[in-house]
């Protein structure tokens, strides 16, 4: 299967910017959409996921949208915080299949 | 305290050695992972299983090999036959195969080839 393109590969805001990485996928039966936070050194998190069937979902300061036509979803971050620094995944599954983009490292400076 | 085990969190080896990883989890989960994970890229399956003595390659596999004789359970060896073995090895397990969505994952084991 072709891989999830994740971008931008590093990312660095002030604290209480906003974030946004973006990542594109290619199959249209795709149906789930989970983003991993990976802080240093410790295991990879889910933090939140979106399925098909909706086109945004929030969980406090963190938010993913979904363009199906598009194929592609994000990840939003406001009112970034210094701990919110980590590594972030998104990640696609279609048909028991899960594909994980390359990963963004974003730095939250104080 | 449930969770996934995996052991040891780093190892050195020397070419042409056979090293096998530990995972354990007691979260009483059907399905267990193996993923690769190297700097610039996202983490790449090497093997699964979904349930015990039944297991699949992942987009990875040539060099390795697995088992699942215990739910608890899955061991990988990363064999001489890998032609680049370094690299940070995670172990994940889920309730019900990629379906339930959640992978929880270990905290790692570094694998480094002198």
């Amino acid at each position: 299967g072709e891989n999830v393109e994740q971008h931008p590969s590093t990312l660095s805001v002030q604290e209480g910017d906003s974030a946004v990485i973006k990542c594109t996928y290619s199959d249209s039966a795709s149906n789930y959409f989970p983003w991993y936070k990976q802080e240093l050194g410790k295991r990879p998190q889910l933090i939140i996921d979106i399925r098909s069937n909706v086109g945004e979902k929030k969980d406090q300061r963190i938010a993913v949208t979904l363009n199906k036509t598009a194929k592609h979803f994000s990840l939003h971050i406001t009112e970034t915080q210094p701990e919110d620094s980590a590594v972030y995944f998104c990640a696609e599954y279609n048909n028991n299949d899960m594909r994980f983009g390359a990963g963004t490292r974003l730095t939250v400076k104080p | 305290d449930g969770g996934i085990t995996q052991s040891p969190k780093y190892l050195f080896r020397k070419e042409g050695q056979n090293v096998t990883l530990s995972c354990e989890q007691n979260l009483n989960h059907d399905a267990m992972y193996w993923y690769r994970q190297d700097p610039g890229q996202g983490l790449r399956l090497i093997y699964y299983s979904q349930i015990v003595n039944d297991f699949q390659k992942g987009d990875i596999a040539e060099g390795y090999s697995v088992s699942r004789e215990k739910k608890e359970s899955f061991p990988l060896t990363v064999t001489s036959a890998q032609k680049n073995p370094t690299a940070f090895y995670l172990c994940a397990s889920s309730t019900q195969g990629f379906r339930t969505g959640e992978l929880f994952f270990g905290e790692g084991s570094r694998l480094t080839v002198l």
